[in-house]
């Protein structure tokens, strides 16, 4: 089945550490998106990619990095700096196939609380 | 102002009545409007997009676009009980490819269809 995976589905973390939520896809899209979303919220863009090797910030992309070296992954490290972590992380794929504002898909996402 | 505003709701209506949601968007350069469905506890799933001025529906549900009054809404006919959810509108901008599949998300609407 194609699809986009997230893990883990629950995450504890201690102030100060980082920590790594993983993303993979299998829908041969050439885009990834990470979003964080707050109760009572919309989603916040984080960071976005569109091709390998190269990603850009979003609207709220400090205290956080990621990666895209490969066309399926893209994995979110949410570091120390970041200092109000606790919320629901989303992932999201879409096809770049030419046209604009093509639709994104969901993964479950990942619920991050700090302890 | 918020980019993309939506009515928070919760918005109350007995099953199957007409549920009409509404979304303003304040950037004129916006190309395409996605409405995604989320439940609690869950990862956003998209319903429809629209691209044009007018109506486009899909079975129980119309999305309606009005360039000019930079409006979209989401009627949803005969609604159940399991539309019961957060329904969130969702903005793409075209600025020279920068912009190029990114998402604006409002805070979303809470549906409640009762019996």
């Amino acid at each position: 089945d194609g699809g986009i995976t997230q893990s883990p589905k629950y995450l504890f973390r201690k102030e100060g550490q980082n920590v790594t939520l993983s993303c993979e896809q299998n829908l041969n899209h050439d885009a990834m998106y990470w979003y964080r979303q707050d109760p009572g919220q919309g989603l916040r863009l984080i960071y976005y990619s569109q091709i390998v090797n190269d990603f850009q910030k979003g609207d709220i992309a400090e205290g956080y990095s990621v990666s895209r070296e490969k066309k399926e992954s893209f994995p979110l490290t949410v570091t120390s700096a970041q200092k109000n972590p606790t919320a629901f992380y989303l992932c999201a794929s879409s096809d770049s196939g030419g046209a604009i504002g093509n639709e994104q898909f969901f993964g479950p996402g990942t619920r991050l609380t700090v302890l | 102002q918020k980019e993309v505003e939506q009515n928070s709701g919760p918005l109350s209506v007995p099953e199957g009545a007409i549920a009409s949601l509404n979304c303003t968007y304040s950037d004129r350069g916006s190309q395409s409007f996605f409405w995604y469905r989320q439940y609690s506890g869950k990862s956003p799933e998209l319903i429809m997009f629209i691209y044009s001025n007018g109506d486009k529906e899909d079975g129980r549900f119309t999305a309606q676009l009005n360039k000019a009054s930079q409006y979209v809404s989401l009627l949803i006919r005969d609604s159940q009980p399991s539309d019961s959810a957060t329904y969130l509108c969702a903005v793409s901008l075209n600025a020279g490819g920068t912009s190029y599949g990114k998402l604006t998300f409002g805070q979303g609407t809470i549906l409640t269809v009762h019996p």
